[in-house]
């Protein structure tokens, strides 16, 4: 039962352009969402979050959007650096805050290859 | 200050063998968590421990699979008797306390052959 779904594996983009990356859950209980970056051999870093209380956050050239009726959150980056090229993981907490609980339920990760 | 390290990096078990990976937290972190990617997978939950004390486990397997944090040296996760649906990548993460982010180590890469 996969609660957190990114349904793109991969996303090419040029660089320079908006790259859009897409999550969805299924569970109304989550009520904290974050972004992590991945490189190959590495561990995932932590990159951007949102409270279920807000629709957006946003920290430099990365934004978070939720809409909660639809139970769907993007990350946007903007614009796109050769260095973003990563795997993204969308992950769910059931905490009210960053560490409330770091029980995270992950989704399958979307790659994201920016071009020069 | 170093971040959360994990050893080995690489592990080679045959089928029946036991493998221990090792976790040091962040120094001044006391909550470690241990979480599994399988191939093609994102990382699933396994245990959260705090010096001393299993908080949740929910995510263990039931047979095989313990964790440990003792009062002094780094957590440790077993697996007995190891089979190649193991074989996976092992990231470990630690905080400062329930309600701070947790930051994750390079993983352990755990395959069975």
């Amino acid at each position: 039962d996969q609660q957190v779904k990114q349904n793109s594996p991969s996303l090419s983009v040029q660089e320079g352009r908006i790259s859009i990356l897409n999550c969805d859950y299924t569970n109304s209980m989550f009520d904290y969402f974050l972004w992590y970056k991945k490189y190959p051999a590495e561990g995932p870093t932590f990159l951007i979050s949102i409270s279920s209380i807000k629709d957006k956050n946003e920290d430099g050239r990365f934004t978070v959007f939720l809409n909660k009726s639809a139970k769907h959150l993007s990350l946007h980056i903007v614009p796109s650096q050769p260095g973003d090229s990563a795997v993204y993981f969308c992950a769910a907490s059931l905490g009210n805050s960053i560490g409330a609980t770091n029980k995270l339920i992950f989704g399958t990760g979307t790659l994201l290859a920016v071009q020069p | 200050n170093a971040g959360v390290m994990q050893n080995p990096r690489h592990l080679v078990r045959r089928r029946g063998q036991e493998a221990r990976l090792r976790c040091s937290p962040m120094k001044g972190h006391s909550h470690v968590y241990w979480y599994r990617q399988l191939p093609e997978e994102g990382l699933k939950f396994m245990v959260y421990l705090q010096k001393e004390n299993i908080i949740d486990e929910s995510g263990m397997p039931k047979e095989r699979f313990s964790a440990e944090f003792p009062k002094e040296g780094p957590s440790i996760l077993r697996i007995q008797q190891v089979v190649r649906g193991d074989s996976a990548a092992y990231f470990c993460a630690s905080s400062g306390s329930k309600d701070t982010e947790a930051f994750f180590g390079q993983g352990t890469r755990l395959t069975v052959v």
